[in-house]
């Protein structure tokens, strides 16, 4: 069955540094998304992306995010400089139309020491 | 409350009741979707209903919309351990996908 693979499943980082968090989506689907989940809060919408342009952010993601596909497989999303509220387990989810089910893959838990 | 409340937060039952989730939102919606959540996995969809469907069924899962009311509820027939996992409404009310995820609902079922 095909599914949303995401890497790497657990990166620390130094507070300031860059991290690019990696994402592949199923392969016909065409809207591409990323979440975040602070421990123990609910899961809150990042940025969708559709037609190789962001469609929709949210205020979370300011100017120190952003997020690519490089290569039409591979989904990125990169922290320019990683601040300690940043450490959160975040998920990349991909949809065939944008209006039916999206499928989430199993997260990146980022922690910012 | 915020779009994509549920309740009860925590629920803990035996194995074999039943177990049923609400969700209430506040937006006109295309769709709702319920997900499920093992403890910090990835988030695994469950079902989807359309805003024009009343009740959906898949397997032991029963869901309902009430859109006059703006809510939902998920049901889970004959509970199992393996059910225990975080649930969280999501509900999408534009063309791009975008979803808003309630706070879950903590289920425990007990052998």
């Amino acid at each position: 069955e095909p599914e949303v693979t995401q890497t790497p499943s657990h990166q620390v980082t130094q507070m300031g540094q860059e991290v690019i968090l990696r994402c592949v989506p199923i392969s016909n689907h065409l809207y591409f998304y990323w979440y975040r989940q602070i421990l123990g809060q609910k899961v809150e919408f990042l940025v969708s992306f559709y037609n190789n342009e962001i469609s929709e952010k949210s205020e979370i993601f300011d100017d120190q995010f952003s997020v690519e596909r490089p290569d039409g497989s591979n989904f990125t999303l990169k922290i320019r400089s990683t601040k300690l509220e940043d450490s959160a387990m975040y998920f990349c989810a991909s949809s065939s139309t944008g209006v039916l089910e999206a499928f989430f893959g199993q997260g990146t838990r980022l922690t910012v020491v | 409350s915020q779009q994509g409340e549920e309740d009860p937060q925590a629920l803990s039952i035996q194995e074999g009741e039943n177990a049923t989730m609400n969700c209430s939102y506040k937006t006109s919606i295309n769709n709702l979707q319920w997900y499920r959540q093992n403890s910090g996995r990835g988030l695994v969809h469950l079902i989807l209903i359309r805003s024009n469907e009343r009740e959906k069924h898949s397997g032991r899962l029963r869901v309902t919309l009430d859109t006059s009311k703006k809510s939902s509820s998920l049901l889970i027939t004959a509970s199992r351990a393996a059910d225990t996992a975080s649930y969280f409404c999501a509900t999408d009310a534009d063309q791009g996908g975008k979803l808003i995820f309630g706070q879950g609902t903590e289920l425990s079922v007990k052998p």
